[in-house]
């Protein structure tokens, strides 16, 4: 079946520093794929996603790249801030077979940001 | 703010209790669904309805009860549940079940059976 894997975590970084959060998935066909962000308390917000092979999807200064020769769809930031501390989800959308549709999401990964 | 908003936001029952948790989105969209976030687990899709009818039941024990009057609100009941039922319960809904489709989340119900 349809499957995301994350990076496990949790990643402490300083403010500035450069961010990766790596994803890989296994799926039948090409499927969407999409990071959600969840801040404490909160329920999940999208943050970016991709719908086809090597498309950038990007938001708030964040970027990932749909590789489907890597089935990969890495989480990167150049410079994060202390307000992107939250915890970040993986998910992709089957584009055929029984599960078409639906999203299948990884564990997640709590990223923590020190001033 | 998201479009879908959950009440109530926080839940305490008891294992013989009968509650209900709400989901009433404002996005014009017709797909809902039902997800349950635990404690070091994946999120887990529940139900899944699409223009009022359930298309999706992820082998939920049937302690939950969904229910979509219209596209716009969709309701989990509640009884006999268990100490491990304790989650998170998040609503979301999407234009339609496209796979390209985004879904949008509620803020959840954080439940906890005692």
């Amino acid at each position: 079946g349809d499957s995301v894997t994350q990076m496990e975590g949790p990643v402490t970084l300083s403010e500035e520093a450069f961010l990766t959060i790596n994803c890989t998935y296994t799926a039948t066909g090409y499927p969407s794929l999409f990071w959600y962000v969840q801040y404490p308390g909160e329920g999940l917000q999208l943050l970016l996603k991709a719908t086809k092979a090597d498309d950038k999807g990007s938001n708030k200064g964040f970027e990932a790249t749909y590789r489907k020769e890597t089935t990969s769809f890495h989480l990167e930031k150049g410079s994060v801030q202390v307000s992107d501390s939250a915890v970040y989800f993986c998910a992709l959308k089957a584009a055929g077979g029984t599960s078409y549709g639906k999203l299948t999401f990884g564990q997640g990964t709590i990223l923590t940001v020190h001033p | 703010e998201t479009g879908v908003t959950q009440t109530p936001r926080h839940l305490v029952m008891g294992m013989t209790n009968k509650k209900s948790l709400k989901c009433e989105q404002h996005l014009g969209h017709n797909a809902m669904y039902w997800y349950k976030q635990s404690a070091k687990k994946p999120l887990e899709l529940m139900f899944v309805y699409n223009f009022k009818e359930q298309t999706e039941n992820n082998s939920v024990p049937s302690r939950f009860s969904p229910e979509c009057p219209n596209s716009s609100h969709l309701f989990l009941h509640l009884h006999t549940l268990q100490p491990e039922d304790s989650a998170l319960y998040l609503c979301a809904s999407s234009q339609e079940l496209l796979y390209q489709e985004t879904q949008y989340f509620g803020p959840g119900t954080r439940l906890l059976v005692l």
